[in-house]
C-alpha cells in the first residue's frame, strides 16, 4: 500500500489552472501537517505550501502566494492544491509528503507542464 | 527565507571509502521548543522521490543503514557516507524545516570514482 498517491497533474497553458490531489492512506491522515513540494527539470527542490493537520493554518512560498491554495479534506484522506495563474516556471514534479521532523513520507510526484 | 548551501556540488569517491557532505545555513535553525536543530538530510536517486536519511540533524531515519550519520551544530552541519556502497550513487540534500518556507539546499551530487 503505497501512503501517498498524487494525481491531477498535466499540461497546461499559460494563464491556465490546475488542481493536484494527494491520496493519504495506512495512517490517521488528520494528525499530520502536510506540504506540497516540487522539483523543476534538473533543478532543485522547492517547499511551496503547509497545511496543518486540522487545515487551520496554511503557509505558502513568496513563488506561488496569491496563485495557489492548499486544502485538505480528512474525511476523505486527500489533499488539495489549487494552482491559477500558471507560469512557464510553475513547470515541475509536484510531491506531496507527510511532515514529521522535515519531510518522513513523500508520494511519486506528479508532473505539471505550462506551455502554449 | 533561510538559505542553505551545500559543498562541494559533487564529488567522486572510490568504493568503501569516505564521502563527506557539508550544509550551512544563513541562520541559526535551532528548534526553540525542543532545543535541537531542526535540518534534514535526503538522498535522491532519478526518477524517484527524494528519501530521507537523517532529521534534527543526527538522528537516522528508520532502515536508513548506519553507514549514513548526520553531525553538526548552530549553522554548520555534515552528512557523512563511511563507506561508499554502489547503491549510494544519488544526489543528497539538506533541508531545514525550522521557518516556513522549509528551504533546501542545492543539492551534492555523489558519483563512483
Amino acid at each position: 500500500e503505497v501512503p501517498l498517491v498524487e494525481s491531477g497533474g498535466g499540461l497546461v497553458q499559460p494563464g491556465g489552472s490546475l488542481r493536484l490531489s494527494c491520496g493519504a492512506s495506512g495512517f490517521t491522515f488528520n494528525y499530520y501537517n502536510m506540504i506540497w513540494v516540487r522539483q523543476a527539470p534538473g533543478r532543485g527542490l522547492e517547499c511551496l505550501s503547509y497545511i496543518s493537520g486540522s487545515g487551520g493554518d496554511t503557509y505558502y512560498a513568496d513563488s506561488v502566494k496569491g496563485r495557489f491554495t492548499v486544502t485538505r479534506d480528512n474525511a476523505k484522506n486527500s489533499l488539495y492544491l489549487q494552482m491559477n495563474s500558471l507560469r512557464a516556471e510553475d513547470t515541475a514534479v509536484y510531491y506531496c509528503a507527510r511532515s514529521t521532523a522535515g519531510l518522513e513520507v513523500w508520494g511519486q510526484g506528479t508532473t505539471v507542464t505550462v506551455s502554449s | 527565507d533561510i538559505v542553505m548551501t551545500q559543498s562541494p556540488d559533487s564529488l567522486a569517491v572510490s568504493l568503501g571509502e569516505r564521502a563527506t557532505i557539508n550544509c550551512r545555513s544563513s541562520q541559526s535553525i535551532l528548534y526553540s521548543s525542543s532545543n535541537r536543530n531542526a535540518l534534514a538530510w535526503y538522498q535522491q536517486k532519478p526518477g524517484q522521490p527524494p528519501k530521507r536519511l537523517i532529521y534534527w540533524a543526527s538522528t537516522r531515519a528508520s532502515g536508513v543503514p548506519d553507514r549514513f550519520s548526520g553531525s553538526g551544530s548552530g549553522t554548520e552541519f555534515t552528512l557523512t557516507i563511511s563507506s561508499l556502497q554502489a547503491e549510494d550513487v544519488a544526489v543528497y540534500y539538506c533541508q531545514q524545516y525550522n521557518n516556513f518556507p522549509w528551504t533546501f539546499g542545492q543539492g551534492t551530487k555523489v558519483e563512483i570514482k
